[in-house]
């Protein structure tokens, strides 16, 4: 099993819809969580941190349940620049901490 | 100004070659990474230094070294290139090891080998 789990996309879907992604992680030494964008032929660049309370960011909003070990990311009101590769993150305690990256979740915003 | 910056960004060589990928960060982050990014996408830590020191090693080939002559500088040197080394190496800074940080990432140097 994958240390990080995503949806396989790709979601395609057109403006103004809501999309959510979902992310399970197995590893319950696992400390933080980070939803990170990539596009096409581009770094990664972070988008939101994920806290246990819940956190929005504008049309973004991302949660974490720390008891089924998943974080989910919302956006609202999808826009043609929100055309991209979702990227869930987690930083899992080794001692010192080890980042790992989940395969990605490709969006498509259409007109 | 660019924060994280990596070099060449493109590299084409045979196999068997060396090679060196060169990476600074001008934000006055302690700790740096590298990453391999292959053709599925997955996105793999391979190395992480904080302040010149060697943190995390993850199960690289020997071939692949890195070095820090300083924490602003993270370099890969790499020997014998193998097919298999072909991928985007991406090249990251945070602000020190706490998990929390994010990391902030290059642009990418992508690495074929023929």
């Amino acid at each position: 099993r994958k240390e990080v789990e995503q949806d396989p996309g790709p979601f395609n879907v057109p403006e103004g819809a809501t999309v959510a992604f979902n992310c399970t992680y197995s590893n319950s030494a696992s400390q933080s969580f980070f939803w990170y964008r990539q596009d096409c032929r581009k770094e990664p660049k972070l988008l939101m941190s994920v806290y246990s309370s819940g956190n929005e960011d504008g049309r973004f909003t991302a949660q974490l349940n720390r008891a089924s070990q998943y974080i989910s990311l919302l956006i609202r009101d999808s826009k043609l620049s929100d055309s991209a590769t979702y990227l869930c993150v987690v930083n899992i305690n080794t001692g010192g901490f080890k980042t790992i990256f989940g395969a990605g979740t490709r969006l498509f915003v259409k007109a | 100004d660019t924060a994280v910056s990596q070099t060449p960004k493109y590299l084409v060589t045979q196999m068997g070659n060396d090679k060196s990928i060169k990476c600074e960060q001008n934000l006055g982050h302690d700790t740096m990474y590298w990453y391999k990014q292959d053709s599925k996408k997955f996105l793999k830590i391979m190395f992480s230094y904080n302040n010149k020191e060697l943190i995390i090693n993850e199960t690289v080939p020997n071939r692949f070294s890195p070095k820090s002559p300083d924490k602003a500088h993270l370099n890969l040197h790499i020997n014998s290139l193998e097919l298999g080394d072909s991928a985007v190496y991406f090249c990251a800074s945070s602000q020190g090891l706490a998990e929390h940080y994010e990391q902030y990432f290059g642009p990418g140097t992508r690495l074929t080998v023929t």
